[in-house]
């Protein structure tokens, strides 16, 4: 397994306005995923990140609203962009451990709250 | 693609009493599937995996699972709940062909009674 770290852990935030949500892994991975969960629903994939290479989305979600970064093997970031009420949610990043392997491991999610 | 079906939305049960949760799933070929438990303000946890083999999988925390292919099912069991076992679980499917992409159930909301 991993340990993963997110930040921040919650945030309230004004409408119109962005927030970056950092992940940081205690060992490198190559995939990175970036998950919503909206208030009682289950997990959307938003985004595939993978590094030296630009993210991958799901249908529905779009690079100018969720803009991710992927410097490195440890280390990725979501922008969630002019948001709206609608993007209140939990955020979750996950970690593939070991090529192969096909597990993915969960970070403790930073819940947003978009006023 | 791939899609799953978690049944219950909210079951109740009682500490010391057995478990199970429901999971239907669709997809053509063997997939992947997975239990996820998610306590309140935590991230998700992994549970237990199958892929292939032995179709009883033994996870942590005391948790079993079954695939069974001809019902497209991978009920979740656990033969007495603890009161910590209060969460919500989700299941989830991936798929060869769509390598990482994870499909999650609704999930289901457990409550354990004294």
């Amino acid at each position: 397994s991993a340990v993963i770290s997110q930040k921040p852990s919650r945030d309230i935030c004004q409408r119109g306005t962005s927030l970056t949500i950092q992940c940081q892994v205690d060992s490198q991975v190559t995939m990175m995923f970036w998950y919503r969960q909206q208030p009682g629903q289950s997990l959307t994939l938003i985004a595939t990140a993978n590094q030296g290479s630009e993210a991958t989305y799901e249908s529905g979600f779009v690079i100018d609203k969720f803009p991710i970064s992927r410097p490195n093997l440890t280390f990725s970031t979501l922008t969630v962009s002019n948001m709206s009420p609608e993007d209140s949610s939990i955020y979750l990043c996950s970690v593939e451990i070991g090529t192969g392997a096909y597990e993915q491991y969960f970070g403790p999610g930073t819940r947003l709250t978009v006023t | 693609a791939q899609s799953v079906t978690q049944p219950d939305i909210h079951i109740t049960v009682s500490e010391g009493a057995s478990l199970e949760l429901r999971c239907n799933y669709s997809y053509g070929a063997t997939p992947y599937l997975f239990w996820y438990v998610q306590s309140p303000g935590q991230g998700l946890q992994l549970l237990l995996k199958y892929f292939s083999g032995d179709t009883l999988v033994q996870g942590i925390k005391g948790f079993e699972a079954e695939f069974k292919r001809s019902q497209s099912s991978f009920n979740l069991r656990k033969p007495s709940v603890h009161w910590s076992d209060a969460a919500e679980y989700f299941c989830a499917v991936g798929a060869s062909d769509s390598w990482g992409k994870f499909q999650f159930g609704a999930g289901t909301q457990v409550v354990v009674t004294p």
